[in-house]
């Protein structure tokens, strides 16, 4: 298994400005991954976050708007830009242990008034 | 991108009922995989079917593979109220994850 802290657990912002979320895992791994899930809904992959190298966007998300950073095998950032109320969110990391058994944060429930 | 349609995506049943998800698609999947997340927590993997035909049982709940591995289904027998919560199928891509819309299941005592 794996144990996932993520910081802050909630948050409530002003629109126009920055969220950084932290995920801190307990031993290395390789590939960690983060999502969103909007009110209401299933998870959308933002991105993988690869460490030593930029992060791997998937379609609709930006690096200017959710800048990653992967200082090393057990940490990862998210930063939500420049917030607007959609932005309000449960944003979750995630990693892969085993075969294909991937483990969740437990999430970060974003507000943006 | 394939698509998972989960159905239904929302469902409110009494203590002791019997109740069905579904999740389809038109491609042919190496495994699929069900996840369950409760209020205020992330997805935890419930179970990974692999061949086609293949049925899994996990205490009360039974999961099943289309024979030609393009939908799965996820049965429980007499819900209880801890059964709450967020019903996912998902399929791997490269070791990320691609889910369903999702049903939410409300079992009330």
């Amino acid at each position: 298994s794996a144990v996932i802290s993520q910081k802050p657990s909630r948050d409530i912002c002003q629109r126009g400005t920055s969220l950084t979320i932290q995920c801190q895992v307990d031993s290395q791994v390789t590939m960690m991954f983060w999502y969103r899930q909007q009110p209401g809904q299933s998870l959308t992959l933002i991105a993988t976050a690869n460490q030593g190298s930029e992060a791997t966007y998937e379609s609709g998300f930006v690096i200017d708007k959710f800048p990653i950073s992967r200082p090393n095998l057990t940490f990862s950032t998210l930063t939500v830009s420049n917030m607007s109320p959609e932005d309000s969110s449960i944003y979750l990391c995630s990693v892969v242990r085993g075969a294909d058994t991937q483990y969740f944060g437990p999430g970060t429930r974003l507000t943006v008034l | 991108t394939q698509l998972l349609e989960q159905s239904p995506q929302f469902l409110s049943i009494q203590e002791g009922e019997n109740l069905t998800v579904y999740c389809n698609s038109s491609s042919v999947f190496s495994s699929l995989q069900w996840y369950r997340q409760e209020p205020g927590e992330g997805p935890v993997l419930l179970v990974t079917v692999v061949t086609g035909g293949e049925v899994k049982k996990l205490k009360r709940l039974t999961f099943q593979f289309g024979d030609a591995r393009k939908d799965s289904s996820l049965h429980i027998t007499a819900a209880q109220p801890g059964d709450t919560g967020l019903y996912l199928c998902a399929y791997n891509q490269g070791g990320k994850l691609i889910f369903g819309q999702g049903t939410e299941l409300s079992v009330k005592p």
